[in-house]
């Protein structure tokens, strides 16, 4: 199956600091997303990214399907930007489960 | 309000026993999905389901079982047979299309905790 692989495993910052996530995959995948964690453990959705890139407000993604890689950037991180970020992908129709990395953990320090 | 419900939040069971945790979603989808996540650890899959009365296992399945009776739901059940049940289970769902867009989508999650 498909392994993911996430850096940095840990990433400590002043709130304001700019930040960039790495997502690397052993295969191509179809079907890309990224998370954020928050501290009860509920997964909210950031992206939905197979290709290209995508920005909503101080976030954005970008997905190199052919690299098999994909970057989240935070800009202007804020203290309630803390949490766990998982990329995950899933190859063939999609609708079969994400493989997901192990995570960063982000700590923004006021 | 559309979304994926899991109950309970927190869930206690002694060794031994059979426990089962709900998942049930109003958002029309077709496939549902059941993760867990272990501390400090991503996600792994246990098992899916595209249609009613039909599922897959994922890549933990063992000393678990599963049932998609109707659209909306798709329960869990851990079984006395998993060594390791102690974990934070994730229940999701998506939409399935031709065109590959299947974002899932993740309920709350229920803790299980076997003392």
């Amino acid at each position: 199956g498909i392994q993911v692989e996430q850096s940095p495993p840990d990433l400590i910052l002043q709130e304001g600091a700019n930040s960039t996530l790495r997502c690397n995959f052993s295969d191509s995948v179809n079907n890309l997303q990224w998370f954020h964690q928050n501290p009860w453990g509920q997964l909210i959705n950031l992206f939905y990214i197979p290709s290209g890139t995508k920005q909503n407000g101080r976030l954005s993604a970008t997905a190199v399907a052919t690299e098999r890689y994909s970057l989240l950037y935070i800009s202007s991180s804020q203290t309630t930007d803390s949490g766990v970020y998982f990329c995950a992908g899933g190859s063939g129709g999609g609708a079969d489960g994400l493989t997901f990395g192990k995570g960063t953990h982000l700590i923004i320090q006021p | 309000d559309g979304g994926i419900t899991q109950s309970p939040k927190y869930l206690f069971r002694k060794e031994g026993q059979n426990v089962t945790l709900s998942c049930e979603q109003n958002l029309n989808h077709d496939a549902m999905y059941w993760y867990r996540q272990d501390p400090g650890q991503g996600l792994r899959l246990i098992y899916y389901s595209q249609i009613v009365n039909d599922f897959q296992k994922g890549d933990i399945a063992e000393g678990y079982s599963v049932s998609r009776e109707k659209k909306e739901s798709f329960p869990l059940t851990v079984t006395s047979a998993q060594k390791n049940p102690t974990a934070f289970y994730l229940c999701a769902s998506s939409k399935i299309s031709t065109s590959s867009y299947n974002e899932q989508f993740f309920g709350p999650g229920t803790r299980l905790t076997v003392l």
